[in-house]
């Protein structure tokens, strides 16, 4: 059964930081991943999606890299802001359709 | 607006007392999901559905039930609720590319306390 960890679980910073979210599944056979920012109280926002054949994803600030591989996973964020303030969830896509999300990191940037 | 919406927002109930939640997608998505949110267990998948007509159990279907008769909808239905369905329910769409889905879009969330 997929099983997927992020770490921190909670990440506080200074506002302009560069800082990397971490994320890792145990089972290789995956078809993407997707980066979710959450809100409290809220739904999930998609962030990046990367397929199973591609390395890395990139939206403004944002950069995910994918190493199936190696089961990993990173989101970088540049110049980190207060907005950016929310947990931010990695999911795997698994054969059958399985979405399997990690627990998270909360990230609180400092102004 | 390109989007998923959920009915009701907040709900508070009884014991045993049926209910139903509403999903709607607009983006013709054949994909769509459930899933609920606990402190601690993360998000957990119920139910999905490739197409329609077409539904399967995801890690916790126990006690829930879905239908989609229409590519646009699909409702959860607790027939019978207990307090450890207390959670906060989300509804997600996403088109299907070659049989898997891709970037899944989610809706706003139902707060249900069943008391």
């Amino acid at each position: 059964k997929q099983e997927v960890t992020q770490i921190p679980a909670a990440l506080s910073v200074p506002e302009g930081e560069n800082l990397v979210l971490n994320c890792s599944f145990t089972d290789s056979a995956i078809y993407n991943l997707q980066w979710f920012r959450q809100d409290p109280g809220k739904g999930l926002t998609s962030l990046l999606l990367i397929q199973s054949s591609q390395r890395e994803q990139t939206s403004g600030r944002l950069n995910a890299s994918l190493d199936k591989s190696s089961g990993r996973s990173t989101l970088y964020i540049a110049a980190s802001q207060p907005g950016d303030s929310a947990t931010y969830l990695c999911a795997v896509t698994s054969p059958g359709n399985m979405l399997t999300f990690g627990g998270g990191t909360r990230l609180m940037v400092k102004p | 607006e390109a989007q998923v919406t959920q009915n009701p927002r907040y709900l508070i109930t009884v014991t045993g007392k049926k209910l139903t939640v509403t999903c709607s997608q607009n983006m013709n998505h054949e994909y769509m999901s459930w899933y609920r949110q606990d402190p601690g267990l993360g998000l957990r998948q119920i139910y999905y559905s490739m197409n329609v007509e077409v539904t399967d159990k995801g890690d916790v279907p126990e006690g829930y039930k879905v239908s989609r008769k229409e590519k646009r909808n699909f409702p959860l239905i607790l027939e019978s609720p207990s307090p450890n369905q207390t959670s906060l329910y989300f509804c997600a769409s996403s088109p299907l590319d070659r049989g898997h889905y891709n970037e899944q879009f989610f809706g706003p969330g139902t707060r249900l306390t069943v008391l």
